[in-house]
């Protein structure tokens, strides 16, 4: 147990539709990063947040956003979802989130199908 | 270009033998981070072994070690004495960056089969 936790587990929902999939990050990490993982673009980075601060953006779509809360869970907002965006989406915190030596660590993941 | 590069998709090994899973990584950074992570069949993403690009000495954590090879660029994992519980994707990832911004890239994986 990496101490990361991430909720839903599985979520099914409609073409069309919003979600919000929620992060807890470990106890004393100030950053939380967000990447969705398919089978045919294996594991992207999305958005990462520093204390309630986003401090870099990666391949993330404008239908989705993100933000960090000043207890600083994080959730993640997927909308007008379309069938590709079905995936496995992962919340990974760290200490410092700057950093090379730091290291994340990843949540269960939300299992994200769009029907 | 690829970041990251893991060449082999697939790899087969028998138990309690060890086997090497091969990572090749591309940057201009001097200061940079190496990383291993397993994904079993549930999903998760563990994080295994960590190696600084100024360590100089190979990172090694219980059965798992980074064979580093800095002018080659290449970030090695070798696991020992193979388990069963072992099968599972394995990925290799770099953070490189300045306080301009930082970013971890992970690599395609490989897949690895423990036979008994």
């Amino acid at each position: 147990d990496s101490g990361v936790t991430q909720t839903p587990k599985h979520l099914i929902t409609a073409t069309g539709q919003r979600v919000t999939l929620r992060c807890s990050p470990r106890s004393g990490d100030l950053s939380v990063y967000w990447y969705q993982q398919s089978l045919d673009q294996g594991l992207q980075f999305l958005i990462q947040y520093y204390n309630g601060e986003e401090r870099a953006k990666g391949n993330i779509l404008e239908r989705f956003s993100a933000q960090q809360f000043p207890d600083l869970h994080s959730e993640l907002n997927l909308s007008s979802l379309e069938l590709g965006d079905s995936a496995l989406y992962f919340c990974a915190s760290s200490v410092e989130g700057g950093p090379s030596t730091d290291t994340q660590y990843f949540g269960p993941g939300t299992r994200l199908t769009v029907l | 270009a690829q970041k990251i590069t893991q060449t082999q998709p697939g790899m087969f090994v028998q138990e309690k033998e060890a086997v090497t899973l091969d990572c090749t990584y591309d940057t201009s950074d001097q200061s940079y981070g190496l990383f291993w992570y397993k994904q079993p069949s549930s999903g998760e993403m563990i994080f295994l072994i960590y190696q600084g690009s100024y360590d100089e000495q190979n990172a090694t954590e219980g059965r798992y070690s980074l064979n580093f090879q800095k002018a080659r660029k290449s970030a090695n994992l070798v696991i020992s004495a193979s388990q069963l519980g072992d099968s599972a994707m394995y990925f290799c990832a770099m953070r490189e960056g300045n306080t301009g911004g930082f970013k971890t890239i992970f690599g395609a994986g490989t897949r690895l089969f423990v036979k008994a």
